[in-house]
C-alpha cells in the first residue's frame, strides 16, 4: 500500500511567521508532488506542486523536495490568519494521474 | 474563472436507492475525476476518465458505482444501491493534463439513511 503521511496538527503559529508543514511518501519512484489546501467544509484547491529535487518558489509559498529521504514541505512565508486551513500532500499512484491524498495538516494563524 | 460545478450541494437518500451526482467540468480539460471524503477523512480517489471511458479505478470503485459523460458538457457518478457507508462529500474534478494538477468542484454531500 502506498502511503502518503503528514502530521494531522494541529500546527498553530503566529501571524507573520513562516509555517513548515511536512509530507512523507512510501513510493521511492514518484514523480510529482502537489500541494492542496482545503478550507473547513470547501473543496481542495491546487496551491503548488514540484518533480525536481530542491525548492520551487510561488509568492509566499515554497515547496522543497527531497527524494533521497522521500519527504515534501511546503513553507509558507509571511503567514496570515486567511491561511489558516488544512493542507493536503498528494502523490500520483503508479505513474498514472490518480492522486493518493495525505491526511492533511491543520494550520492554525493566530492574529 | 472557470470552474467546475457540482449539482445538488446536499442530497439526502435511503438505503438502497439509486443516486446521480452530476458535474459540469471545466470546458477545456480534458481529464475527468471522482473523489470522495468521509467526514474526518482523507481524500480518497474514485475513477479517472478521459477519452470516453475510464482510465483508472481505484478498489472503492465497485460494481455498484459507473460513470458516464452524456453529453459534451455534463459528467456523472451512479450509485446503483446506496449503503450507509456510501456517505460522504463527493468531488468531482478536471485537469487539463492529466497531471495532478485537479480543479475541483465544490462537492455534493451524499447522506444516506
Amino acid at each position: 500500500q502506498k502511503e502518503v503521511e503528514q502530521n494531522s496538527g494541529p500546527l498553530s503559529v503566529p501571524e507573520g511567521a513562516i509555517a513548515s508543514l511536512n509530507c512523507t511518501y512510501s513510493d521511492r519512484g514518484s514523480q510529482s508532488f502537489f500541494w492542496y489546501r482545503q478550507y473547513s467544509g470547501k473543496s481542495p484547491e491546487l496551491i503548488m506542486f514540484i518533480y525536481s529535487n530542491g525548492d520551487k518558489e510561488d509568492g509566499r509559498f515554497t515547496a522543497q523536495l527531497n527524494k533521497a529521504s522521500q519527504y515534501v514541505s511546503l513553507l509558507i512565508r509571511d503567514s496570515q490568519p486567511s491561511d489558516s486551513a488544512t493542507y493536503l500532500c498528494a502523490v500520483p499512484r503508479d505513474a498514472g494521474n490518480m492522486l493518493t491524498f495525505g491526511g492533511g495538516t491543520r494550520l492554525m494563524v493566530k492574529p | 474563472e472557470p470552474e467546475v460545478t457540482q449539482t445538488p450541494s446536499h442530497q439526502v437518500t435511503q438505503m438502497g436507492q439509486e443516486v446521480i451526482l452530476r458535474c459540469v467540468p471545466i470546458s477545456n480539460h480534458l481529464y475527468f475525476y471522482w473523489y470522495r471524503q468521509i467526514l474526518g477523512q482523507k481524500v480518497e480517489f474514485l475513477v479517472s476518465f478521459y477519452n470516453n471511458e475510464i482510465s483508472e479505478k481505484s478498489e472503492i470503485f465497485d460494481d455498484q458505482f459507473s460513470v458516464e459523460r452524456p453529453d459534451g458538457s455534463n459528467f456523472t457518478l451512479k450509485i446503483r444501491s446506496t449503503k450507509l457507508e456510501d456517505s460522504a462529500m463527493y468531488f468531482c474534478a478536471s485537469s487539463p493534463r492529466g497531471s495532478g494538477e485537479l480543479f475541483f468542484g465544490e462537492g455534493s454531500r451524499l447522506t444516506v439513511l
